[in-house]
Formats: structure tokens, C-alpha cells, sequence
């Protein structure tokens, strides 16, 4: 198994939900990361999970919180989000911290 | 400090080659070079590493100086396929922090 997969692909959601994103890596990769991308942006690192370590970027709001059950998944958890939160969520994960990383296909998130 | 990319735009014909640049005011321990097509996540192209080396895979190739903290990537006789915005990433050293470039859209022209 050589890929990152990640669900759902589309999500909608009210500012009042609570949601979570998944996303699954079977490469026995010791990294994960969650980036958000707006349209014609490049992605921005949200969080690093390595030898069971968080790194959090410290401009993501609290409303975002990530969860890693094991060393093949990682969850990001959604609470009370904004309309300004939509964008595409993507997952990756890589051998160790800084070596090539590859993307999951992306999650598509909606916020009315 | 997010890294630099010029151009940020370019059209080519089929056949052509192009340059892409990536400038970073930060010291670089390795650049990455993805390509990312519209809808789609990114892709990864190459790595290269501190030492100045230059990697090549198929068409396309990619150097880093790294006393200028500069990486370029080579697209030669482009085709459709290349099309896409590439992006080049890099870390901070020592923080797992992942940094992606301004990027480069590319569209190649039948």
C-alpha cells in the first residue's frame, strides 16, 4: 500500500458542527501532516505528528485539533468553524520529519 | 519567511523549456519540488539536498545553490502534461516546520 487516503473527499457544515477529517497511511511513515489550502495559495502546514510528538503552527485556531490513535492515522477534529475555514484539507505523510512527503488526495470543506 | 518563486506565471508551447526559480531569505538544508495539478493534491518531483547537486528525472531537472539559498527547476521540451502550478517546499531547520514557495503556474499550449 503506497497511498495516503483521506475522508470524506467533499464535507459541508454548519458553524455550529462538529466534525472530524480522516486521513490513513499504511507506508510505516513516521510523519504525518495536516496543511489547509485556499484556492491559488500554496498549502500552509497546520500540524506535524512525528515519533508521537505534535508540532502545531501557532497561528491555527483552537478550533482545529488534531488526534493521532496510532502511527497510521491522524484525525482533525472540527468545532464551531468559520465560513473563512472553507478550503481543501490535505494530508501527508513522509519517512521521517523533512524527507519527501506525499499527499493524500484531499478533503474539500465547505462552511455555511 | 515563505520561499520566493519567479516567474509566477508562464506560458509555453510544446517543446519549449522553461526556468522556474525559488529564493529563500532562510539557510536550506534540502528543497523539494512538487507539482500540483488544478483540483488535484500535490505531487512530488524531486528533492535535493545541501551540496549544490543537480537531479534530473526524464525532462526535467533542478539544481540548488546553496550559498545563494537559490533552487531552479529545468522543464525541457515541455508537453501538455506539464501543465500545473509547481511549488517548491522546504523545512526550517531543526523545527519539522514545512514551508511551501509562492509557486509557479504553468500552462503548456498545444
Amino acid at each position: 500500500d503506497t497511498e495516503v487516503t483521506q475522508t470524506p473527499k467533499h464535507l459541508v457544515m454548519g458553524m455550529t458542527n462538529k466534525k472530524s477529517l480522516k486521513c490513513e497511511q499504511h507506508m510505516g511513515h513516521r510523519a504525518m501532516y495536516w496543511y489547509k489550502q485556499k484556492a491559488k495559495k500554496p498549502p500552509e502546514l497546520m500540524f506535524v505528528y512525528s515519533y508521537e510528538k505534535l508540532s502545531i503552527n501557532e497561528s491555527v485556531p483552537s478550533r482545529f485539533s488534531p488526534e493521532c490513535p496510532n502511527s497510521s492515522l491522524l484525525n482533525l477534529h472540527l468545532h464551531a468553524l468559520q465560513p473563512e475555514d472553507s478550503a481543501l484539507y490535505l494530508c501527508a505523510s513522509s519517512p521521517n520529519p523533512g524527507d519527501t512527503q506525499y499527499f493524500g488526495p484531499g478533503t474539500r470543506l465547505t462552511v455555511l | 519567511q515563505q520561499p520566493v518563486q519567479s516567474p509566477q506565471a508562464v506560458i509555453l508551447r510544446e517543446g519549449e523549456d522553461a526556468v522556474i526559480n525559488c529564493s529563500s531569505s532562510k539557510a536550506l538544508y534540502s528543497v523539494h519540488w512538487y507539482r500540483q495539478k488544478h483540483g488535484e493534491a500535490p505531487v512530488f518531483l524531486m528533492i535535493l539536498l545541501k551540496g549544490g547537486e543537480q537531479k534530473g528525472h526524464e525532462k526535467i531537472s533542478a539544481s540548488f545553490n546553496e550559498k545563494k539559498q537559490q533552487s531552479s527547476l529545468y522543464l525541457t521540451a515541455s508537453q501538455l502534461s506539464y501543465s500545473g502550478t509547481y511549488f517548491c517546499g522546504t523545512e526550517e531547520a531543526g523545527t519539522y516546520k514545512y514551508i511551501f514557495g509562492t509557486g509557479t503556474r504553468l500552462k503548456v499550449l498545444a
